[in-house]
This record gives C-alpha cells, structure tokens and sequence, in this order.
C-alpha cells in the first residue's frame, strides 16, 4: 500500500516545549487519523479528523487538515517526558476496503 | 472504550515451524480485521484484510499460503505463519473495526513480536 509521509522523522525538544508534526498524503481521504506509539507496543488513537474538517483538539492535541494540500498537522502543547513516542498519522480512503495507510512517522523524544 | 487483544504478545520460535497468533475483539463485534507487520523503525505495513465468514484479501507481495488468515467470528481472527523464517521475524499487530462505525475508526491490539531463530 502506498504510505504517506510524515516530516520531520525525528525530533527532540526539552519539556514544555511545543511538537509540530507533520503528515502528507497521496489520495482522496474519507479521514485522518493520528496514533501514538511507544517503544516496541502497540498503537493508541489519539485524534480522527474527518475530510470535512479544519481543525480539532483534543486536550494538549491540536490537528490541522488542508484537504487542498492532502496534509495534516499534529501539535502537541506544553509537551512532557511522557510524550516521547513515535507518532503516526493514518489515511482512510473513501473507497475500498477501508483499512488504513499509515504515514512513515515521526519519533519525538522530549527531554525532561 | 473498545479493546482488542493479541496472543500471544511475545513468540520465539525456531525455524521452519508453524506460529499462530490470535486478535479478539473484547467488547465489540468486528466484521473486519486488519493484519499488519512492523519492522524496526519502521511504519505498519498492512498484510491483509480478513472479513468475518470470507477469505482474507492480501495486499501485493504477501504470500497467502504463508499467512494463514483465519477469521472464524465476530470477535476473532487469527494469522499463522507457516515455516516461519528468520526474515519472518517482526512486530504483527492487528485492529479491528466496529461492525458499525461510520468513521472507520479502528481500534489496535498490543502487538505480538515474533522472533524466528
């Protein structure tokens, strides 16, 4: 399946400090979704963000969707040690058999 | 919230045997489950779609002969490696999407990473 790309694939930044990740995608989207994933376990869903959306938060999330661009961004505010992960951001074709295409990810780590 | 389950979450296996590895869906039932395989830094690369009651669908370059994809309810699937290698060896996670659920949003198990000696 073709994969999206997230930019940047790494980051460090010290706590409280914002992340901005980024996502880009190839084909029309029925939504985006991000997950996180820390070492070696299994994904978490952080946020769903429908094609017909702009923006979404959720607690410290903040998600942006440009449609017109096929990109995404996911800020996380005030970041914490606990943070540090790998996040990746999936796509939801409008077609098909509706499973996900995920992006190559971005691992944060935050330092304390 | 809805959770799955993976089983066994951690397989070492010698070369040349057969592993199965099993995604339930605890409280909710799923009409499609998803196979992926992660390698080390790497994304999730989907493997396969099992529907409940059909024959999985497998993307592009997997071997179904390989991988046994058994789907045999609503709250179960099951992937078996036949003659597991070592290039076998990596993390397979499954989600599991609600029977109705508009959004598609699926929901993940915890991973089983298979190591082939």
């Amino acid at each position: 399946s073709q994969q999206g790309e997230e930019d940047p694939q790494a980051l460090s930044i010290q706590e409280g400090e914002n992340a901005t990740m980024n996502c880009s995608y190839k084909t029309s989207i029925n939504n985006l979704q991000w997950y996180r994933q820390n070492s070696g376990r299994g994904l978490v869903h952080l946020i769903l963000i429908r094609s017909n959306e702009r923006e979404k938060h959720s607690g410290r999330l903040r998600v942006t969707l440009d449609t017109s661009k096929k990109s995404s961004s996911l800020l996380i505010t005030a970041s914490r040690a606990a943070d540090t992960a790998s996040y990746f951001c999936a796509t939801d074709k409008d077609t098909g058999r509706r499973a996900l295409t995920f992006g190559s990810g971005t691992r944060l780590q935050v330092q304390p | 919230g809805a959770v799955v389950s993976q089983h066994p979450s951690r397989v070492i296996c010698k070369s040349g045997t057969s592993v199965k590895i099993e995604c339930r869906s605890l409280d909710f039932q799923a009409t499609t489950m998803f196979w992926y395989r992660q390698f080390p830094k790497q994304s999730l690369m989907l493997m396969a779609t099992s529907n409940e009651g059909s024959k999985a669908t497998y993307e592009q370059g997997v071997e179904k002969d390989k991988f046994l994809i058994n789907h045999a309810s609503l709250t179960l699937s099951t992937l078996t490696v036949t003659s597991a290698h070592p290039e076998d060896s990596s993390f397979y996670i499954c989600s599991a999407r609600e029977h109705i659920s508009s959004y598609n949003e699926q929901f993940f198990g915890p991973g089983t990473r298979l190591t082939v000696l």
